[in-house]
């Protein structure tokens, strides 16, 4: 399967602290995007990283990207309680269309 | 703001009724998607579109789904009969079309359940 798989698929971490979130993934690619998901909702696109960048940053958001491991990393710093939601990490599938992970549950604690 | 918009946003059935689901595109975005979304098989692709041609419902059960464009403004994704497997929540998202880089822009869902 062509799926990216996240991992871990579940943190709970303290307001204030880092959260990172990894995904790998199986083909070569182009680009790799990553998606929120509050409960209740539809996803929200929050970042692309083609394969030619190693690091992108937005806000508290950091993504890195290994091709050669065929890894990203997301990272979330200062984390806070609005950021408690499901993330994922979506690839081409050839075309207009992109497969999704099966998510990391990100649960942030007072 | 522009959103992506579905209707129903809750839909409970009984099994062997038909049910429609209902979703407007970005103005201007020629890319629609339709997605299921199940806690066992996470995010799963059933239908998609360009230019309101249907591009690939690989994904889809046939015999029982159905996805059309009637036109830019709406799209219609069709379940007959409806089966108490089909209960998941459904996605639309649509995508301005350049390619694998493109941000779809998801809608709220519809919340099926098929008793």
């Amino acid at each position: 399967s062509q799926q990216g798989e996240e991992d871990p698929q579940a943190l709970s971490i303290q307001e204030g602290e880092n959260a990172t979130m990894n995904c790998s993934y199986k083909t070569s690619i182009n680009n790799l995007q990553w998606y929120r998901q509050n409960s209740g909702r539809g996803l929200v696109h929050l970042i692309l990283i083609r394969s030619n960048e190693r690091e992108k940053h937005s806000g508290r958001l950091r993504v890195t990207l290994d091709t050669s491991k065929k890894s990203s990393s997301l990272l979330i710093t200062a984390s806070r309680a609005a950021d408690t939601a499901s993330y994922f990490c979506a690839t081409p599938l050839g075309g207009d269309k992109i497969i999704f992970g099966k998510g990391t549950r990100l649960h942030i604690l007072p | 703001d522009a959103r992506v918009t579905q209707t129903p946003r809750h839909k409970v059935t009984e099994m062997g009724q038909e049910v429609t689901m209902r979703c407007q595109p970005i103005l201007g975005h020629n890319t629609v998607f339709w997605y299921r979304q199940t806690m066992m098989q996470g995010l799963e692709l059933l239908a998609y579109f360009r230019n309101r041609a249907p591009l690939d419902d690989s994904g889809m059960p046939k015999d029982r789904f159905s996805a059309e464009m009637p036109d830019a403004t709406l799209a219609t994704l069709k379940i007959q009969p409806s089966e108490p497997r089909d209960s998941a929540v459904y996605f639309c998202a649509s995508g301005s079309g350049t390619g694998g880089s493109d941000t779809q822009y998801f809608g709220p869902g519809t919340r099926l359940t098929v008793l």
